[in-house]
Formats: C-alpha cells, sequence, structure tokens
C-alpha cells in the first residue's frame, strides 16, 4: 500500500518551454502532497506544499510564477515548471500525505522526475 | 526553530549492526520523527516513525530517549544493499513543519 507515481520519469527539453509533472497517490487519497528538487549529492529541497483544492504554499526562495503547483483532486497534483532554463535541471520528486487519521502519518514518495533543460 | 544533525558518511560491513543517529534538539511537543532511506536516482522509502522510547518494525528499530533530543536508527544485519543515505526528518506541529536533516551516506563492505 501507499503507492506514488510520477510521471514522466525523466524529461529533455529545450530553455524556455514548459514542463509538467504529474504526482499520484494510487491507493489512498491525499489531503497534502509536496514537491521536493534535488540537487546531485544534496539534501531534499522542499519547494511547495499543496492541498487539495486550495493553493499551494511554497517556500521561501520558491517562485510560485514559475512553479506552478495544481492540486484538483485528493489523488492527483501535478507541478510545471514555466519557460524553463538550464539551471532548472535537477531530480524533482513528490510525496503525499494520507487523510489523517489515527495518530500521525508521515510521506510517502515518488520515484522522481529528473528534468534536463538545453 | 528545530534542526536536525546527522552524520555525513558511516562505513560498516556485511552482517555488523548499523546505528545512525540524528539530533535535534529544539524538537517540538507533538513532533514525530521519521526515517527514510534514498537510493541514487529514486524518491526516498520510509523506514520507520516513532515519537518515543522504542519502535521496531521489520527492517529496523528507532531508539528515542525521554527528553527526545536524538533518536538512533538501527539496522541490524546490514548486507551491501543497504548501501544509500539516510535522512532524518523531524515532522509534525500545529504548522506541519518539515525539517529534514542533511543524510548521512552510509556504505557497507564486504
Amino acid at each position: 500500500g501507499a503507492v506514488v507515481s510520477q510521471h514522466p520519469s525523466w524529461v529533455i527539453c529545450k530553455s524556455g518551454t514548459s514542463v509538467k509533472i504529474e504526482c499520484r497517490s494510487l491507493d489512498f487519497q491525499a489531503t497534502t502532497m509536496f514537491w521536493y528538487r534535488q540537487f546531485p549529492k544534496q539534501s531534499l529541497m522542499l519547494m511547495a506544499t499543496s492541498n487539495e483544492g486550495s493553493k499551494a504554499t511554497y517556500e521561501q526562495g520558491v517562485e510560485k510564477d514559475k512553479f506552478l503547483i495544481n492540486h484538483a483532486s485528493l489523488t492527483l497534483s501535478t507541478l510545471t515548471v514555466t519557460s524553463a532554463h538550464p539551471e532548472d535541471s535537477s531530480f524533482y520528486i513528490c510525496s503525499a500525505r494520507p487523510e489523517r487519521g489515527r495518530g500521525q502519518e508521515t510521506q510517502y514518495f515518488g520515484p522522481g522526475t529528473r528534468l534536463l533543460v538545453l | 526553530l528545530a534542526k536536525t544533525t546527522q552524520p555525513i558518511s558511516m562505513d560498516s560491513y556485511e552482517g555488523q549492526e548499523v546505528n545512525i543517529t540524528c539530533s535535534h534538539n529544539n524538537i517540538a511537543t507533538n513532533d514525530y520523527i521519521t526515517w527514510y532511506q534514498q537510493f541514487p536516482s529514486q524518491g526516498p522509502r520510509f523506514i520507520i516513525q516513532g515519537y518515543k522510547t522504542k519502535v521496531t518494525n521489520e527492517v529496523a528499530s528507532l531508539f528515542i530517549p525521554a527528553d527526545r533530543k536524538s533518536s538512533t536508527l538501527s539496522l541490524p544485519r546490514v548486507s551491501l544493499s543497504d548501501t544509500a543515505v539516510y535522512y532524518c526528518l523531524v515532522e509534525g506541529g500545529s504548522n506541519y513543519q518539515l525539517i529534514w536533516g542533511a543524510g548521512t551516506k552510509l556504505i557497507i563492505k564486504p
């Protein structure tokens, strides 16, 4: 149980184009989804937190107009990197946290999306 | 603000028990401690979560002292496939804050 998928798993695009990454919770409903970025040999960097049906909360330093997040349903969140540039090349990972039941629920991660902007 | 600190790297040998400690001096009352394992180019995988004392599952144990200012992930009888980066996460609170450690690169040798 608690499976999260991401699509695509990798993408190569030209500078200036926009790229959309999908994150789906396959066997549970997720009221909250998180988007991370990870550069080589570095820790996870939280970009934003999204709750179903409301606007995402972005971490300090993350441009909300560049990284558009939509969490339209309890099983799907999308991250769109608009007008991508080479410095946006990174490993993007989403995670999903199940609806809270008894006790603490943690987050379950997708497999990640490797983005390379030429 | 809570901060998590863990060793940058550790080495061990197959069959040994490995303990990785994370310090979180300013952990809040409602925060939980979670550990993840990450292989290169993959998303992190949940290992174990705890609040206090000891938690054990089929792959690991988590020891948390009474003051909760640190936690120790214990991996019994490691194998080569346990070579990975292990992250400590303090999460929770009224705002559901996420405080990630920088990760410990564990290398298991034959």
